[in-house]
C-alpha cells in the first residue's frame, strides 16, 4: 500500500480564517514533507519533518504552521493567508534514504479569498 | 548545485506511436533519478527510478527510462502511447550527499506535458 491521504480536498478560506489541512501515511515513513505547487509548475518543497522533528524549513512565512503529533500524521496550520497562496498542497512521505521513493497524496486545492 | 532540465514544455505524439520525454541532469555525487505523472488536479504518482545497476529501467503503466551517465540524462519512454497517458510528466534528482538539508532535498524539472492525440 502507497496511498497518503489528504483531508480536504478544496478549501476556501477568507485572510482572516485559520484553517488546517491534515494529511495521513501508513506505511511506516518516517519522512513526511509539504509541498506547495501552482498551475502548471513543479512542487516546491515547503517543509520536511524527519522521525516527527521538523527539519527543513524552506523560508516559509510565519502564517504556514506545519506540525507533526505522530509518525503518522502531518498538520499544516493556516492563517492570514494571502489570495497568492492559492496553490495544491501536496503532502509526501517516504523513509529517510536518499535512494527512497516520496510518496504523494492527491494534495488540497486551497483558494484565498 | 543539484539540477534537472526538461527541454520541453510540450511533447505531442500520435496514438501507438512511441513517446520520448527527455530529462537532463546536474548533481555532485551520484544521482538517483525519478519520473512522476500528474493528472489534472491530482497528486503525484511515481513511476520510475533509478539508483544503480541497470541502465534501462522499467516502471508502472508501460513506461521505461534509460540512465545515460555520459550524457546526464534519463529519458522516459513508451513504446506506444495511449491517449490515457495525456498528462503532465515531471523528471527528479537526489544525489548521495545525504539526507537532510538541501543537499538531500528532491529537485524537480519544470514538466513536459504530454498530449497524445488518437
Amino acid at each position: 500500500d502507497t496511498e497518503v491521504t489528504q483531508t480536504p480536498k478544496h478549501l476556501v478560506m477568507g485572510m482572516t480564517n485559520k484553517k488546517s489541512l491534515k494529511c495521513e501515511q501508513h506505511m511506516g515513513h518516517r519522512a513526511m514533507y509539504w509541498y506547495k505547487q501552482k498551475a502548471k509548475k513543479p512542487p516546491e518543497l515547503m517543509f520536511v519533518y524527519s522521525y516527527e522533528k521538523l527539519s527543513i524549513n524552506e523560508s516559509v512565512p510565519s502564517r504556514f504552521s506545519p506540525e507533526c503529533p505522530n509518525s503518522s500524521l502531518l498538520n499544516l496550520h493556516l492563517h492570514a493567508l494571502q489570495p497568492e497562496d492559492s496553490a495544491l498542497y501536496l503532502c509526501a512521505s517516504s523513509q529517510l534514504g536518499s535512494a527512497d521513493t516520496q510518496y504523494f497524496g492527491p494534495g488540497t486545492r486551497l483558494t484565498v479569498l | 548545485a543539484q539540477s534537472v532540465a526538461q527541454p520541453e514544455d510540450q511533447v505531442n505524439v500520435a496514438e501507438g506511436n512511441p513517446l520520448t520525454v527527455k530529462c537532463t541532469y546536474s548533481v555532485s555525487g551520484n544521482p538517483y533519478l525519478f519520473w512522476y505523472v500528474q493528472y489534472p488536479n491530482r497528486g503525484l504518482q511515481f513511476l520510475l527510478k533509478y539508483i544503480t545497476g541497470d541502465n534501462l529501467v522499467k516502471g508502472s503503466y508501460g513506461f521505461e527510462a534509460e540512465f545515460n551517465k555520459s550524457q546526464t540524462s534519463f529519458h522516459l519512454k513508451k513504446p506506444s502511447a495511449l491517449v490515457s497517458d495525456s498528462a503532465l510528466y515531471f523528471c527528479a534528482v537526489r544525489d548521495d550527499a545525504g539526507y537532510g538539508g538541501s543537499q538531500g532535498n528532491l529537485i524537480f524539472g519544470k514538466g513536459t506535458k504530454l498530449s497524445v492525440k488518437p
